[in-house]
């Protein structure tokens, strides 16, 4: 089976400015979710769905950052405008709705804030 | 709060055996997750363990006490490929999955 697809692997971008992260899940999972990581840390949950709707999007920072799951399909994660400090690997991950299943995660975009 | 916590690093030789620990305080348990993470990579799914136990996978094994709110992972017969970060993560009620930062570890020949 294909694994979760994200877009782009890198990205610079001078701050102030908006950026956007793609992601496609695995086929048949209905759970998606964003995450940020930080060097040398482990993944950061911003924002999980269940199909298309986001049932937990309790540490995304809704001032600047913004998520939507059309369909229940793809996902697209936006930050407007852009602070240094989001310099990080943006991670989307996918998974089946029982307990025991594994996230399984993309390759995930680089963002460095200039 | 929510919190769990293992080593930032350890080092081991080719060969050997080494093991990794995991406490965790979490408001519900659903399970604990072992993923491996390469540098510059995604991290991948090791093991699950949601009973108390030892669950063997290969080389590799994972070991559940929910009373004590530990685990950890056995590596044996270590190799170079195995230089790694090693992230403990657990799911709680809710389905939220929640992180530790990871435990990189060196093996040297």
């Amino acid at each position: 089976e294909a694994g979760v697809v994200q877009s782009p692997r890198y990205k610079i971008i001078e701050k102030k400015q908006p950026v956007a992260f793609w992601c496609n899940p695995i086929s048949g999972h209905n759970t998606l979710y964003w995450y940020r990581q930080n060097l040398g840390q482990g993944p950061e949950l911003l924002i999980r769905y269940e199909n298309e709707e986001a049932v937990d999007d309790s540490q995304l920072p809704k001032d600047r950052f913004s998520a939507e799951r059309l369909k229940g399909v793809d996902s697209t994660l936006k930050i407007q405008p852009a602070e240094l400090g989001d310099s990080a690997v943006y991670l989307c991950a996918s998974s089946d709705r029982d307990t025991n299943s594994p996230l399984h995660f993309g390759n995930g975009t680089r963002l460095t804030v200039t | 709060g929510q919190n769990i916590d293992q080593p930032t690093e350890m080092t081991a030789t080719e060969g050997a055996i080494v093991q990794i620990n995991c406490t965790y305080q979490t408001s519900g348990f659903n399970g604990l997750f072992w993923y491996q993470q390469h540098a510059g990579e995604a991290p991948t799914f090791l093991s699950y363990n949601v009973l108390d136990g030892l669950e063997e996978k290969g080389r590799f094994s994972s070991f559940l006490s929910r009373s004590k709110g530990y685990s950890y992972l056995l590596l044996k017969e270590l190799q170079m490929k195995d230089s790694a970060s090693y992230l403990c993560a657990v799911r709680t009620g809710g389905f939220k999955t929640i992180f530790g930062a990871g435990t990189r570890l060196f093996v040297k020949a």
